[in-house]
């Protein structure tokens, strides 16, 4: 079955501290892994998509990659209003379809 | 661009009632899904929708139903509401081809709280 991990639940840093958020998976064929971010109260929203390994995409302060079993979310030099739930997700096998499955999150809170 | 756009926004239902949630795709994105979020399970899938045709269902009861119209416009309904159905519903929509692996835009949900 297709699993999806996130690691840490939780993560506090001062401004300014970098850290990663990491995102390991089991899939039968990865045909991409996404990373979202949600804030409280609201719609998960796009930042990235990786498709193979070794990939790397950037966005401001965030950078993702992705290994044959893992994708890291990279936060250079955070600032608080970085603070929100980091998601990641990798798309059905299911032929035909489109959908997602998600891991729990991890909650980053940046502190001040 | 208009994202995805979900109604309503905020709704009390008392338990043994039905529900309908309405949700309007990215405009030219055809396949519409539908997701429940809550604090205990996170986010889990619930069904996609392309071309008015369900190509995929998650471990849901049978309480929960959608459906899509011929403008992509999709709705879901639930019957019978528990109040483990208390969640976050988030609609998302993809790409004309609707293929695995298109990226897939999330609306701001519709939070529903059973009682």
């Amino acid at each position: 079955e297709d699993q999806v991990t996130q690691s840490p639940e939780a993560l506090r840093l001062q401004e300014g501290e970098s850290s990663s958020l990491n995102c390991s998976y089991t899939v039968s064929g990865l045909r991409g892994l996404f990373w979202y971010r949600q804030d409280p109260g609201k719609g998960p929203e796009f930042l990235f998509t990786l498709y193979s390994a070794g990939e790397e995409k950037e966005k401001e302060r965030l950078k993702a990659t992705l290994t044959k079993k893992e994708s890291f979310l990279h936060i250079t030099a955070p600032k608080p209003e970085d603070s929100a739930t980091y998601l990641c997700a990798v798309p059905t096998f299911q032929t035909g379809a489109n959908n997602l499955f998600f891991g729990t999150g991890t909650r980053l809170t940046v502190i001040p | 661009k208009a994202g995805v756009t979900q109604t309503p926004r905020y709704l009390i239902k008392t338990r043994g009632q039905q529900v309908t949630l309405s949700c309007s795709p990215i405009s030219g994105h055809r396949s519409v899904s539908w997701y429940q979020q809550t604090p205990g399970q996170g986010l889990q899938f619930l069904f996609e929708y392309f071309s008015e045709t369900q190509r995929n269902k998650g471990n849901f009861p049978g309480r929960f139903s959608g459906r899509q119209f011929s403008n992509s416009r999709s709705e879901m309904n639930v019957s019978t509401l528990e109040l483990g159905d208390s969640a976050l519903y988030l609609c998302a929509s993809s790409l004309p081809t609707g293929e695995a692996g298109n990226t897939i835009y999330f609306g701001e949900g519709s939070w529903l709280t059973v009682v």
